[in-house]
């Protein structure tokens, strides 16, 4: 598609339970990535694929935080036995590739609110 | 760890008054973009500068990448209600994962009628 899409748009989850966000990226683009938002405004990078490869996972929690592009599917962010301080607005972008120039495209987010 | 620092953080100011958004690290990024972002909504890339001193102009907007690239500027001229919003800074790095953002924590503008 020409847009970056994210599904669920909000997602309400119960202290340990698990959680699973979707992003489809813009058809063509080789490169997604996966960022958090908390309520300060703070963006912080959580992991990034070049197409289903793992690029950077520096800034993934080691527990409890996975992710997944697969091919023909939509990449995936999961997050087992949720945290109240998991709570955030998820952010998926995608780009064409890696020059410095080349552009991010964040799609709308999903709202994850652990209660 | 690359950090980028934004001021202020906050910004109110009445229709027609011109402002400033501040981005500066100590570190040299290979580019910088500039985002704006509405409420519920993702950032939505406004400029990308690459070249250190490089100067863009997007209509009132102005935006420049610092000579060392490890500084931006956003000046916006006679600012208007529609102006009003979240504008994130962020830059790109070289090295580990280079082509990951790092992003200032965001000027939240409002401009009064």
């Amino acid at each position: 598609g020409e847009e970056v899409a994210q599904t669920p748009k909000h997602l309400v989850r119960g202290e340990g339970q698990k959680a699973k966000l979707y992003c489809a990226p813009i058809k063509g683009h080789s490169y997604v990535f996966w960022y958090q938002q908390v309520l300060k405004n703070e963006f912080k990078f959580l992991i990034s694929f070049q197409n289903e490869n793992v690029f950077d996972e520096t800034g993934m929690p080691k527990e409890r935080f996975s992710a997944k592009c697969l091919p023909n599917s939509p990449c995936s962010l999961e997050i087992q036995a949720t945290k109240l301080e998991d709570s955030a607005v998820y952010f998926c972008a995608s780009s064409p590739g890696t020059a410095s120039n080349n552009e991010q495209f964040f799609g709308p987010g999903t709202r994850l609110t652990v209660l | 760890t690359q950090l980028l620092e934004q001021s202020p953080q906050f910004l109110s100011i009445q229709e027609g008054e011109n402002l400033t958004v501040y981005c500066n690290s100590s570190s040299v990024f290979s580019s910088l973009q500039w985002y704006r972002q509405e409420p519920g909504e993702g950032p939505v890339l406004l400029v990308t500068v690459v070249t250190g001193g490089e100067v863009k102009k997007l209509k009132r907007l102005t935006f420049q990448f610092g000579d060392a690239r490890k500084d931006s500027s956003l000046h916006i001229t006679a600012a208007q209600p529609g102006d009003t919003g979240l504008y994130l800074c962020a830059g790109r790095g070289f090295s580990g994962g280079y082509n990951k953002l790092i992003f200032g924590a965001g000027t939240r503008l409002a401009v009064h009628p």
